[in-house]
């Protein structure tokens, strides 16, 4: 298995442009997350993804859009960059509560680096 | 609602010195905790979880980590420190919103080893 992939690794892109950042798992899980890691702030949820079809908004999702057509594939949409969308974002993936867990392990993947200038 | 306190954004060790780092949650209900380690340039990798089985927890790479309830506490130690220790690491807790269990990071603790 892969895990989760990420693509691009870095990026920099101009105020005002927009971009997609790309998020991949193979391991058939169904809850899917987009975080934004700043130095001293730990990482904070912007959107996440409950199955293919499902999105919900997490603590900081202005600026962002997402959907979630396949179980696999998770993209995260700046639609128009801004200096304060400079971060590191990570995906993750994990499984969801079928069995009567309450929480299952999250799977990282290695991150975007994104500038915006 | 659910926070995690990390105390120290910086912690420096010698080789072979006690590793502590310190956790502090707050959750009106029985909290998931866990430990999350990132080495330069990588991703988030699980080091251990708490999930309301033994209050004692042990996790990679020699880590262990004991849940205290009546100090809301959940510190991470390690007897030795080994020069490939050096990370940041973080402290987080779960957190029920809308039936998904989203988890909430502390600010991180930058592990720094010196021989």
């Amino acid at each position: 298995n892969a895990g989760v992939t990420q693509t691009p690794k870095f990026q920099v892109l101009k105020t005002g442009q927009s971009m997609t950042l790309q998020c991949a798992q193979d391991m058939n899980h169904e809850y899917m997350s987009w975080y934004r890691q700043d130095p001293g702030m730990g990482l904070r949820l912007i959107h996440y993804s409950v199955g293919a079809g499902i999105t919900d908004q997490g603590e900081v999702p202005n600026g962002y859009n997402v959907s979630r057509s396949t179980t696999e594939d998770f993209p995260l949409r700046l639609l128009s960059a801004a200096p304060s969308q400079t971060s590191v974002y990570f995906c993750a993936s994990r499984r969801g509560l079928a069995g009567g867990s309450s929480y299952n392990e999250q799977f990282f993947g290695p991150g975007t680096r994104l500038t915006v200038l | 609602a659910q926070s995690v306190t990390q105390l120290g954004s910086h912690v420096s060790v010698s080789e072979g010195a006690l590793v502590l780092l310190r956790c502090n949650y707050s959750s009106s209900v029985p909290p998931y905790l866990f430990w999350y380690v990132q080495y330069p340039n990588q991703g988030l990798q699980l080091l251990l979880k708490y999930t309301s089985a033994a209050t004692l927890v042990k996790g990679i790479n020699g880590f262990e980590a004991e849940f205290k309830k009546s100090e809301t506490s959940f510190h991470l130690t390690k007897p030795s420190a080994h020069m490939s220790d050096a990370a940041e690491y973080f402290c987080a807790v779960t957190a029920i919103s809308g039936g998904y269990n989203k988890l909430i990071f502390g600010a991180g603790t930058r592990l720094a080893v010196h021989p």
